[in-house]
């Protein structure tokens, strides 16, 4: 079965520099989930979309901005970077209604901030 | 590959009661985290509880603790006293520093009055 797909899977960057990570939702989920997860520390919410509207915020950095496109694809765009925000980055979907909207999580991308 | 199992997709509970979600595991890694996330209606992943592999004390969270049995590949949550703020999806997760979660299929438990 097909599952969420994240590109990069890694990802190098200069301090300063922008970013940007992909999530490929499975096929006819229409709800998308952004998670950060630093060396060692719990997933932080970042941010979800729902029918390409923003449903939820977390704490997402007001550098950092998603969106949601018609094919449900979404990006995490990441600006001014920092030190900081070298964590792993994953998305989560899910279909609204299904399953108890049970989320399945993407691989991950690794941001490295150097 | 490593893989996590939650064997229970619904569970219910009485109000101050006790409940206890199963979770096991498989992997061939020897230092990794265990954790149990809570998901409730606003879909937030809301950490409940955490343990590290190579502590043998078992973790506690005020009325949340786990029986914790890296032998057995076995990560329990017992929630004591339930409340109905508890109701929610509780997914069981598998991470090594660095990599991705593995989270196993989650437990819809609903705490009725």
């Amino acid at each position: 079965a097909a599952g969420v797909i994240q590109s990069p899977r890694h990802l190098i960057k200069e301090k300063r520099e922008t970013a940007t990570l992909k999530c490929y939702p499975i096929p006819r989920h229409d709800t998308v989930y952004w998670y950060q997860q630093g060396p060692g520390q719990d997933p932080q919410f970042l941010i979800s979309f729902y029918e390409k509207m923003q449903s939820d915020k977390g704490s997402i950095p007001d550098r950092f901005s998603a969106q949601q496109f018609s094919d449900y694809h979404s990006e995490l765009n990441m600006s001014s970077l920092e030190l900081g925000d070298s964590a792993l980055y994953f998305c989560a979907s899910s279909l609204e209604g299904v399953a108890g909207n049970e989320q399945f999580f993407g691989p991950g991308t690794r941001l490295t901030v150097l | 590959a490593q893989t996590v199992t939650q064997s229970q997709p619904e569970m219910s509970v009485q109000e101050a009661e006790t409940v206890t979600l199963s979770c096991t595991y498989d992997t061939s890694e020897n230092n990794y985290y265990l954790f149990w996330y809570k998901q409730p209606p606003s879909r937030q992943m809301i950490l409940v509880i955490r343990q590290e592999a190579y502590k043998q004390q078992n973790a506690t969270e005020n009325r949340f603790s786990v029986n914790f049995q890296k032998a057995a590949k076995s990560f329990s949550l017992k929630i004591s006293d339930s409340q109905l703020g508890d109701t929610a999806m509780y997914f069981c997760a598998l991470i090594f520093y660095g990599q991705n979660f593995v989270f196993g299929p989650g437990t819809r438990l609903s705490v009725l009055p």
